[in-house]
């Protein structure tokens, strides 16, 4: 079974610019969940969505939102980037809303300039 | 409001050796507590998930015991190698807020 994918696995932005990101879940798997990776800050967790509906946040402003499609695939969107959004974006998919075992994908790592 | 410590911040020790690595937490009310390696620049990669009600989960040379009523888990790794080498972060999913807290990790280096 084919683990989740992360797509882009490396993006350059400038500060003001918008940026989307993918993940595919590992089939099956109904919940994704976002976090943000920065050597300062370790893991911390931006949202999770499950059923194509969010079903929890984190401590992030509204620049960051997502959505999920019905075949599970999900997108996160970071508008405004400012060179503090420079970090490694980890989604994990699990089977079951909230607390399940989470599966995590290669990460994309964005770099706002 | 729950917070995961984890220490040392990191072990260099000879091939070989047993290890134990340290996840501690303040709040009881929790739902699982899983172990993840990471690899420079790399993803996270699930070790073992213990639920609230297991006091221990294995997998090849990997042991997790949890303990609920002093707030510790400990992550044992047999017969090092190597291969083993990289950062080891715990999380735990929290009843109050339902969502994964993170340790800061321990970084792990294993001497040939």
């Amino acid at each position: 079974k084919a683990g989740v994918t992360q797509t882009p696995r490396y993006l350059i932005k400038t500060r003001g610019q918008q940026v989307t990101l993918s993940c595919s879940p590992i089939s099956g798997h109904r919940s994704v969940s976002w976090y943000q990776q920065t050597p300062g800050q370790g893991l911390q967790f931006l949202f999770e969505y499950f059923s194509e509906t969010q079903r929890n946040k984190g401590n992030f402003p509204g620049r960051f939102s997502g959505r999920q499609f019905s075949n599970s695939r999900s997108e996160m969107n970071v508008s405004t980037l400012e060179l503090g959004d420079s970090a490694l974006y980890l989604c994990a998919s699990s089977q079951i809303q909230g607390a399940g075992e989470q599966f995590f994908g290669p990460g994309t790592r964005l770099t706002v300039l | 409001k729950q917070e995961v410590t984890q220490i040392p911040a990191a072990l260099s020790v000879p091939e070989g050796e047993n290890l134990v690595l340290n996840c501690s937490f303040t709040d009881s009310a929790i739902y699982n507590l899983q172990w993840f390696r990471q690899d420079p620049g790399k993803g996270l990669t699930s070790l073992l998930l213990i639920q609230s009600s297991q006091r221990e989960q294995t997998s090849g040379r990997l042991n997790a015991s949890l303990d609920k009523s002093s707030g510790r888990s400990t992550l044992y790794i047999a017969a090092s190698q190597p291969g083993d080498s990289a950062t080891y972060l715990c999380a735990l999913w929290e009843s109050s807020n339902y969502q994964l807290i993170w340790g800061a990790g321990t970084k792990l280096i294993i001497k040939p």
